[in-house]
């Protein structure tokens, strides 16, 4: 069974500092991972995805991730951040089959200190 | 153009009444589903739909049922609501596979009191 755990359910940066949101996934095949945001009373996004190829992956709003096989994780990174990046985050995981579905982490809350 | 719409956004309803959210996708995609996403945030799978077919049904209170009258469109009809189902309930679309990943519908927050 495919499943996804996010390290800190709240984490702090301040506005201009680098953003690292952690994210290690379990799967028995070839994962296809995601990252989405959540703003308040807000729909989720896509903020990019690894399906296949390059592991260094690049999304909306500056973000990006690597995919790194070996340690299992997908770690999100941003080099400086935003007040508008203040948001719910989720890694998420899923593969390639016509019945299955995406499963989420818990969520990390940005919050950014002025 | 909103490409997953959901409607209605909030929903506030007494114990024991019946209610329905729709949700209509102009993507064209291929496949549609239903989460419950509860108080902490947590989302969980609750049906899936690929071109009317029902695929994924995990374990949902029978209160629960879903509809696809075509592929655009996936409803969700909730039977004796209880305090226990109050969450934002989100309606997302993937093209074919979840491995596309999904757009999602602005969510329907539903209270019951």
């Amino acid at each position: 069974a495919q499943s996804v755990t996010q390290l800190g359910s709240h984490v702090s940066v301040s506005e201009g500092a680098l953003v690292l949101l952690r994210c290690n996934y379990s799967s028995s095949v070839p994962p296809y991972l995601f990252w989405y945001v959540q703003y308040p009373n807000q729909g989720l996004q896509l903020l990019l995805k690894y399906t296949t190829g390059a592991t260094l992956v690049k999304g909306i709003n500056g973000f990006e991730a690597e995919f790194k096989k070996s340690e299992t994780s997908f770690h999100l990174t941003k080099p400086s951040a935003h007040m508008s990046d203040a948001a719910e985050y989720f890694c998420a995981v899923t593969q390639m089959n016509r019945d299955d579905k995406i499963i989420f982490g818990k969520g990390t809350r940005l919050h950014i200190l002025p | 153009d909103t490409a997953v719409s959901q409607t209605p956004k909030y929903l506030v309803t007494q114990m024991g009444n019946d209610k329905s959210i729709k949700c209509e996708q102009n993507l064209g995609h291929d496949t549609m589903y239903w989460y419950k996403q509860d108080s902490k945030k947590f989302l969980k799978i609750m049906f899936s739909y690929n071109n009317k077919e029902l695929i994924i049904n995990e374990t949902v209170p029978n209160r629960f049922s879903p509809k696809s009258p075509d592929k655009a469109h996936l409803n969700l009809h909730i039977n004796s609501l209880e305090l226990g189902d109050s969450a934002v309930y989100f309606c997302a679309s993937s093209q074919w596979t979840a491995s596309y990943g999904y757009t999602f519908g602005s969510g329907t927050r539903l209270t019951v009191v």
